[in-house]
């Protein structure tokens, strides 16, 4: 079975520090990976997506980036954090192609304080 | 621009009375919609899905239904329990690209 992790669980940073949040994707190959935040009372907005090693579509322009170095691995970084960089951040994998109707799958996600 | 819309940012109902969410979509491109339950500090878990072709999906106490011409779609929960308490959120997907749009969430709050 397939299993998304994530991490680290929770992470407290200053302002203007770089970061750096991992997703990995375990018992599928080629998985189509998503990063999310959820703002305090928001919904789920949609930051990146990649269909493969090194492509990455941006969604929202901001400071964050990134970046699929494996088939199977899904970075989230900054440069230079933001207050408005706070929220919950969550990794999630689709399979298949972009004619599918697979169902997306949500890792635990990291909780993100900027001060 | 808010293609998925929950309007309802809040429910209460009766444990074993019947819990219903709506989600309101502009996309006529989306094909495909699906329901996702999240506790505080997890990430969603997948409850029911529907595509287009259809206009009802049940699965045990969960059923979607979908009103293309009025893109709406609505998740009935009966009979609601206590650990049904969580937010849901719809989410749309038109099946010709890899994005999902998701809706602002309903917490819906089951009273013993």
């Amino acid at each position: 079975s397939q299993t998304i992790h994530q991490w680290p669980a929770t992470l407290v940073q200053p302002v203007g520090s770089p970061l750096s949040l991992e997703c990995t994707v375990e018992g599928t190959s080629n998985p189509n990976l998503y990063w999310y935040r959820q703002a305090a009372g928001r919904g789920l907005q949609l930051l990146f997506y990649s269909v493969g090693i090194g492509q990455i579509s941006s969604e929202v322009p901001q400071n964050l980036s990134a970046s699929r170095p494996q088939d199977r691995q899904f970075i989230l970084s900054s440069k230079k954090l933001l207050l408005s960089d706070s929220g919950f951040y969550l990794c999630a994998w689709g399979g298949g192609h972009a004619g599918g109707k697979e169902t997306q799958y949500f890792g635990p996600g990291t909780r993100l304080l900027v001060l | 621009d808010q293609q998925v819309k929950q309007n309802s940012p809040s429910l209460s109902v009766q444990e074993g009375r019947i819990s219903i969410l709506n989600c309101d979509y502009t996309n006529s491109m989306f094909d495909y919609f699906l329901w996702y339950k999240k506790y505080p500090a997890e990430g969603p878990t997948f409850l029911i899905s529907i595509s287009s072709i259809k206009d009802k999906n049940e699965d045990g106490r969960f059923t979607v239904f979908l009103n293309k011409s009025a893109k709406h779609l609505s998740l009935h929960i009966v009979p609601s329990q206590p650990g049904d308490s969580a937010v849901y959120f719809c989410a749309a997907k038109n099946t010709g690209t890899y994005k999902y749009i998701f809706g602002t969430g309903t917490r819906l709050k089951v009273l013993a």
